[in-house]
């Protein structure tokens, strides 16, 4: 079975810096697809960033890039110039090729300091 | 377009009552989902469906049950409530599978339930 690991339970960051969220994930799949969700206090669930597993490319979306290390099965979401409204909860996924099932991590909280 | 529609937002059941969380998307998706959230976890998929009259289990079936009968809904019943079933209900919905952005599932704004 598939899952994926937060070993970060809480981060801090101050405004305008850039700050780096863990994720690692255990598969035996070759296809696969991987993706950052952010959940503010209202707990609306929101896709910040989604990876191919078959694409070589880090996936981009303005501040937001991963760096995804496929051998080591490490997904890690940075964050640049963050700011107050980016304080939420995230949650890395997993999803196989084949079902639109998602496997989720524990979750990071991540607090902005102004 | 509303997206994904819950009802009701909050819910208090006693031990042994039933019943029903509703879920509506107006965005023709056909697969949708329903999570639970615990407390400072992730969320757990409870059961899912990729079109009208197909559904399967997730990693937390017990205790629940559900039916797409349309693609719109997709109801979640919990019979005879648990305290373990305190939780935060989503519901979620996505087009597809396979290209990108089809994938995408949308969330709804969540239930949350106690059960005392």
């Amino acid at each position: 079975a598939q899952t994926v690991t937060q070993s970060q339970p809480e981060m801090s960051v101050q405004e305008a810096e850039t700050v780096t969220l863990s994720c690692t994930y255990d598969t035996s799949e070759s296809d696969y697809y991987l993706f950052w969700y952010k959940q503010p206090p209202s707990r609306q669930m929101i896709l910040v960033i989604r990876q191919e597993a078959y694409k070589q490319q880090n996936a981009t979306e303005n501040r937001f890039s991963v760096n995804f290390q496929k051998a080591a099965k490490s997904f890690s979401l940075k964050i640049s110039d963050s700011q107050l409204g980016d304080a939420a909860m995230y949650f890395c996924a997993y999803r196989s090729g084949n079902t639109g099932k998602l496997i989720f991590g524990q979750g990071t909280t991540l607090q902005v300091k102004p | 377009n509303a997206g994904v529609t819950q009802t009701p937002k909050f819910r208090i059941l006693k031990i042994g009552q039933s019943m029903t969380l509703q879920c509506t998307q107006d965005m023709n998706h056909n697969y949708m989902y329903w999570y639970r959230q615990d407390p400072g976890m992730g969320l757990k998929l409870i059961y899912y469906s990729v079109g009208a009259g197909i559904t399967d289990k997730g990693e937390v079936p017990n205790g629940y049950n559900v039916s797409r009968s349309t693609t719109e809904d997709f109801p979640l019943r919990l019979e005879l409530a648990a305290p373990s079933q305190t939780s935060v209900y989503f519901c979620a919905s996505s087009k597809g599978l396979a290209a990108e952005g089809t994938d995408t599932q949308y969330f709804g704004p969540g239930t949350r339930l106690t059960v005392l």
